[in-house]
């Protein structure tokens, strides 16, 4: 059965100290691997798509990196705005739905 | 901005009563879903649309159905609202321009079943 986990459920960071979300995933035909970040109240805003392992994005200071299982948000050095639920999904061949996991809540400290 | 627009933003309502949600996007996605997010499931997907009355089922169907009927227009309707219906339901588009495989959600409605 096709499932993702993020782990950990929730993260609390002091600024500056970086850090890695995780994003385990099962599929039978991987079309993409998403990341998306969602504020209190707020739709999920699109960061990155990964569509094969080796890959990675950049953005600011979150890089997300793809292997044939995981796939990990990493956070450099984060600030108080970085903030937010993180979460993955991913999309599989011949079907129109993301499969989404539970998310990770990050808190970044001053 | 997806130009993504979700109608009403919060609403309350009893059980057994009709509800319809309106998603409203401009820049003419041919792709367009409705999803709801709960605690301890994440998103989940209840019906998608890939052109004008073109419809099918997601995952969490049962109990909902929806409309089509102009391209920059997606309803939602709860025919008989259940208290297992209060979520938080969203709209999103499939993009286009070298994000084909990219959904872009809207702000979501917020509603609540007594």
């Amino acid at each position: 059965e096709d499932q993702v986990t993020q782990s950990p459920e929730a993260l609390r960071l002091q600024e500056g100290e970086s850090s890695s979300l995780n994003c385990s995933y099962t599929v039978s035909g991987l079309r993409g691997l998403f990341w998306y970040r969602q504020d209190p109240g707020k739709g999920p805003e699109f960061l990155f798509t990964l569509y094969s392992a080796g890959e990675e994005k950049e953005k600011e200071r979150l890089k997300a990196t793809l292997t044939k299982k995981e796939s990990f948000l990493h956070i450099t050095a984060p600030k108080p705005e970085d903030s937010a639920t993180y979460l993955c999904a991913f999309s599989n061949f011949g079907n129109e739905k993301l499969t989404f996991g539970t998310g990770t809540r990050l808190t970044i400290i001053p | 901005d997806a130009g993504i627009t979700q109608s009403p933003r919060h609403k309350v309502t009893e059980t057994g009563t009709p509800v319809t949600l309106r998603c409203h996007q401009t820049e003419n996605h041919r792709y367009m879903y409705w999803y709801r997010q709960d605690p301890g499931h994440g998103l989940r997907l209840i019906h998608y649309s890939y052109g004008v009355k073109d419809t099918d089922k997601g995952e969490v169907s049962d109990g909902y159905s929806v409309s089509r009927s102009k391209t920059e227009d997606f309803l939602l309707t709860l025919e008989s609202a259940t208290s297992s219906q209060t979520s938080v339901y969203f709209c999103a588009i499939r993009g286009g321009g070298g994000l084909d495989n990219e959904q872009f959600f809207g702000p979501g409605t917020r509603l609540t079943v007594l």
